[in-house]
């Protein structure tokens, strides 16, 4: 089974800085992605930024990057510049790849909760 | 397209009743998945489905029943609700060749 582990339940940042939220993985497959999704208070499940395995170069989506160690099973967020709207929890997720047909289902983490000071 | 839409947004339950838990999507998406978000918990996979007339049992899905009659539509049943069955309830959807899944805005649910 894959586990997916975010130990930072609570984390805060002030407005404009930048801050790293932390993820590890298991995992004994050789392909699959990983993703960052956002929890804002609506409850709206929104993806931040996604990584294959297979790829060696960090995901980046402005002021969101990622910095992914496949050999140590680590997968954090960066977020540069922290804004009062990133406040938010945030989960750490992981898909085997397969090809079609198997569902292929997420694992999330427990989240973090990121407040964002102004 | 309005993506995934669940309805209803807030419901609460006495122990023993039964309701469904829609979900449409507009995006064609062949995966549709229901996740449960039990407080301070990531999501938990309780079914999901490949594509029309085809479903899967996730790591959570007792007390749960699902069809897929149309590519559209993924409704969740629960037939004796249980305190225990008190979470939040994503659906979410994917396109085959896609990786990403696309959530709806959850359905908030109490059991009294």
């Amino acid at each position: 089974a894959q586990t997916v582990t975010q130990s930072q339940p609570e984390m805060s940042v002030q407005e404009a800085e930048t801050v790293t939220l932390s993820c590890t993985y298991d995992t004994s497959e050789s392909n699959y992605y990983l993703f960052w999704y956002k929890q804002p208070p609506s409850r709206q499940m929104i993806l931040v930024i996604r990584q294959e395995a297979y790829k060696q170069q960090n995901a980046t989506e402005n002021r969101f990057s990622v910095n992914f160690q496949k050999a140590a099973k680590s997968f954090s967020l960066k977020i540069s510049d922290s804004q009062l709207g990133d406040t938010a929890m945030y989960f750490c997720a992981f898909m085997k790849f397969y090809p079609s047909n198997t569902g292929n289902q997420f694992y999330f983490g427990t989240g973090t909760s990121l407040t964002v000071i102004p | 397209n309005a993506g995934v839409t669940q309805t209803p947004k807030f419901r609460i339950l006495k122990i023993g009743q039964s309701m469904t838990l829609q979900c449409t999507q507009d995006m064609n998406h062949n995966y549709m998945y229901w996740y449960r978000q039990d407080p301070g918990m990531g999501l938990k996979l309780i079914y999901y489905s490949v594509g029309a007339g085809i479903t899967d049992k996730g790591e959570v899905p007792n007390g749960y029943n699902v069809s897929r009659s149309t590519t559209e539509d993924f409704p969740l049943r629960l037939e004796l609700a249980a305190p225990s069955q008190t979470s939040v309830y994503f659906c979410a959807g994917r396109e085959q060749l896609q990786e990403t899944q696309y959530f709806g805005p959850g359905t908030r649910l109490l059991v009294l």
